[in-house]
């Protein structure tokens, strides 16, 4: 199994650029979720899923949009890139035990 | 406002020197406390679940406990591939999501 895979694995913006990061993972689970890393400031929760056609908003959703539309997808749309949208970005799926996480390999967007 | 607190934010350690590190939380109704290990440029990778105060877990040189108000990961006699961040995170009421700690930033040095 791949588990969680995330494309692509770096990207430099231009400020006002859109982009879409992509997410899927084969093990079948309900849960998904979008986080961000920054130096020092540990992960914040962008938007999460509990299922296909059902999203909801974390702790810093603006300027991001999602959509599931399927169990395996969980795609993030930026919209208008912004410097401050520079950062790590990790997508992540759980399945019956909703706390125990697996992580993709990271998404590094650089806004300039 | 749920809230988790990680001691220390770095430590540096030799090569069996045993310590802690601490996560303290202050959250309306645990549900459960997760640790995760976060090697550099990799995404988290589960470790531990704790749901109730005098549970431990342990897993090689690693022990995870836990009190009504904090949790502790112990770690034994490390070695250099104990280096990483560690990653603290406490979930409430249900299946809602987790809220992160900002991690400690362990250095084992040989």
């Amino acid at each position: 199994n791949a588990g969680v895979t995330q494309t692509p694995k770096f990207r430099i913006l231009k400020i006002g650029q859109s982009m879409t990061l992509q997410c899927t993972q084969d093990m079948n689970h309900n849960y998904m979720y979008w986080y961000r890393q920054d130096p020092g400031m540990g992960l914040k929760l962008i938007y999460y899923s509990v299922g296909a056609g059902i999203t909801d908003k974390g702790e810093v959703p603006n300027g991001y949009n999602v959509s599931r539309s399927t169990t395996e997808d969980f795609p993030l749309r930026l919209e208008l890139a912004a410097p401050s949208q520079t950062s790590v970005y990790f997508c992540a799926s759980s399945g019956l035990v909703a706390g125990e996480l697996f992580f993709g390999e990271g998404s590094r967007l650089t806004v300039l | 406002e749920d809230q988790v607190t990680q001691s220390p934010e770095a430590l540096r350690l030799q090569e069996g020197e045993s310590s802690s590190l601490n996560c303290s939380y202050t959250v309306s109704g645990l549900r459960g406390l997760f640790w995760y290990r976060q090697d550099p440029g990799k995404g988290p990778e589960f470790l531990f679940t704790l749901y109730s105060a005098g549970e431990e877990k342990e897993k090689e040189r690693l022990k995870a406990t836990l009190t009504k108000k904090e949790s502790f990961l112990h770690i034994t006699a490390p070695k250099p591939e104990d280096s990483a961040t560690y990653l603290c995170a406490v979930q409430v009421r249900g299946n809602t999501p987790l809220v992160f700690g900002k991690g400690t930033r362990l250095s084992v040095i040989a």
